[in-house]
């Protein structure tokens, strides 16, 4: 079983869409959760930070953490094309960060 | 923009050639790190410096060579590389290795091996 697992994708969903991008991970020591946003030809952007379980909410995205399930989850509200991105979610502490394979979400107009 | 920035943004090198990365942050950070990312595929962590020394090497091939000249620099030396060595190499710094502190990534040096 790998560490991280999230759906690569496409997801494609037309402006102003709800979107949920998920991912399970199997070490139940993890205790960081962070998601990165990645456009094309970019580094990684730091978009949410937790710890433990329960919600963040910050502006369009709230994410979410299940320990109990290990499932992480981030959603975006009203999603814009400009949301078109690679999402990674990252379980794990700084200098252990698990990545996962990334969900390639497409918002079109 | 983000606040790690790395030179240079594209590189082309031959096999023989001798080239570094190089990677600066004033955040004030502590940690940073060289990461490795091919197409389509999530970052793999390659070094990480805390306090400028060394404290993570993921038993990367010695053709690559970290070094950190100072707590706002991170370089990578890279010598007699491999076409299977072209990718994205992403810098990274955080506050610590501690818990708490999330990595910040620069937009990396797209890296071509002929």
């Amino acid at each position: 079983q790998k560490e991280v697992e999230q759906d690569p994708g496409p997801l494609s969903v037309p402006e102003g869409a709800i979107v949920s991008l998920n991912c399970t991970y199997s070490n139940s020591a993890f205790q960081y959760f962070m998601w990165y946003r990645q456009y094309s030809r970019k580094g990684p952007e730091l978009l949410m930070y937790t710890y433990s379980s329960g919600n963040k909410e910050d502006g369009r995205f709230t994410a979410q953490v299940d320990k109990s399930s290990k499932y992480i989850s981030l959603f975006i509200r009203d999603s814009q094309p400009s949301d078109s991105a690679t999402y990674l979610c990252a379980p794990g502490d700084t200098d252990k960060l698990i990545f996962g394979t990334g969900t390639r979400l497409q918002v079109f107009p | 923009d983000t606040e790690v920035t790395q030179t240079p943004k594209h590189l082309v090198m031959g096999m023989t050639n001798k080239k570094s990365l190089k990677c600066e942050q004033h955040m004030g950070h502590r940690a940073m790190y060289w990461y490795k990312q091919k197409a389509k595929k999530p970052p793999e962590l390659m070094f990480v410096y805390s306090y400028e020394k060394l404290s993570i090497n993921e038993s990367v091939p010695s053709r690559f060579s970290p070094e950190c000249p100072n707590s706002s620099l991170l370089n990578l030396h890279l010598h007699a590389l491999q076409p299977e060595d072209s990718a994205l190499y992403l810098c990274a710094s955080s506050g610590g290795t501690g818990r708490n502190s999330p990595l910040h990534f620069g937009n990396g040096t797209r890296l071509t091996v002929t």
